[in-house]
C-alpha cells in the first residue's frame, strides 16, 4: 500500500512552546490529508481535514488557532501545536488520501507522541 | 456516516480463524465498509474494504450480509502479530467524507 511518513515519531517540549509535526505522502499525491488525536486507551478522534492549497476544516471543539494546519503541497501537510500545554500531550496521527488509483482508502502515518512538560 | 457497533474485545487461538463482526444497520446504499487495524502505538493499517460483494485479499476476507447491515472480517489463520484493535468504518465515496473511528474490537491472539 501507499506510504505515509510522519516526523518526528516522539517529541518532548516545555509548556508554552510550539511543536510542528510533518506528514508526507511518499509515493502518491495526497489531495486530502487528515489529522487525528488519540488519548491513551481511546479511539482516534478526527481533528481536521485539509485539502491542498486551501484552509483546513476543523471538527467541532478543535481550536483552529491552537492547532495550525498547513497543506502547501500534494505531498506535505504540517500540524503545529501552538503554546502547548500538558493537556495537549497525546498521540497525533496523520492520514492521507488520493483521488486517483484506489479512491478513498486513507493511509496513515506511524504517529507522533507528544509529551508536554 | 453510518454508525458501527463492534464487540469490545475478543480472543482467538493462534492458527485458528478470527471472525470479527460489525453491525452497521443504518448504512446507506453508497457507503462502503472499511476495516483497519491498529497495533499498539502505531498508526492504523488498512486491511480491506467492500460495498456489497464479499472481498478477499492477502490479509483477510470480508463478508457482507445481503442486506448490508452487518459484516464480518475474517483473518484465516491468526498469528500473534494479529493482536491489535480492529476498526470497522462505514463511509460514502464522496470526497468530503471522512473516516470517523468507533471504539473497535481489541483482538488478542493467544498462543
Amino acid at each position: 500500500g501507499a506510504v505515509v511518513s510522519q516526523h518526528p515519531s516522539w517529541v518532548i517540549c516545555k509548556s508554552g512552546t510550539s511543536v510542528k509535526i510533518e506528514c508526507r505522502s511518499l509515493d502518491f499525491q495526497a489531495t486530502t490529508m487528515f489529522w487525528y488525536r488519540q488519548f491513551p486507551k481511546q479511539s482516534l478522534m478526527l481533528m481536521a481535514t485539509s485539502n491542498e492549497g486551501s484552509k483546513a476544516t476543523y471538527e467541532q471543539g478543535v481550536e483552529k488557532d491552537k492547532f495550525l494546519i498547513n497543506h502547501a503541497s500534494l505531498t506535505l501537510s504540517t500540524l503545529t501545536v501552538t503554546s502547548a500545554h500538558p493537556e495537549d500531550s497525546s498521540f497525533y496521527i496523520c492520514s492521507a488520501r488520493t483521488n486517483t488509483g484506489i479512491k478513498n482508502i486513507q493511509y496513515f502515518g506511524a504517529g507522533t507522541r507528544l509529551s508536554v512538560l | 456516516d453510518a454508525k458501527t457497533t463492534q464487540p469490545t474485545s475478543m480472543d482467538c487461538a493462534e492458527g485458528r480463524a478470527a471472525n470479527l463482526p460489525c453491525n452497521h444497520s443504518t448504512i446507506s446504499g453508497n457507503e462502503y465498509v472499511y476495516w483497519y487495524r491498529q497495533i499498539h502505538s502505531q498508526g492504523p493499517q488498512y486491511i480491506i474494504h467492500g460495498l456489497k460483494n464479499n472481498e478477499t485479499n492477502e490479509m483477510a476476507s470480508l463478508i457482507i450480509t445481503e442486506d448490508r447491515k452487518s459484516s464480518t472480517l475474517i483473518l484465516p489463520h491468526a498469528t500473534l502479530r494479529d493482536t491489535a484493535v480492529y476498526y470497522c468504518i462505514v463511509r460514502g465515496l464522496s470526497t468530503g467524507n471522512q473516516f470517523y473511528f468507533g471504539t473497535g474490537t481489541s483482538l488478542t491472539v493467544i498462543p
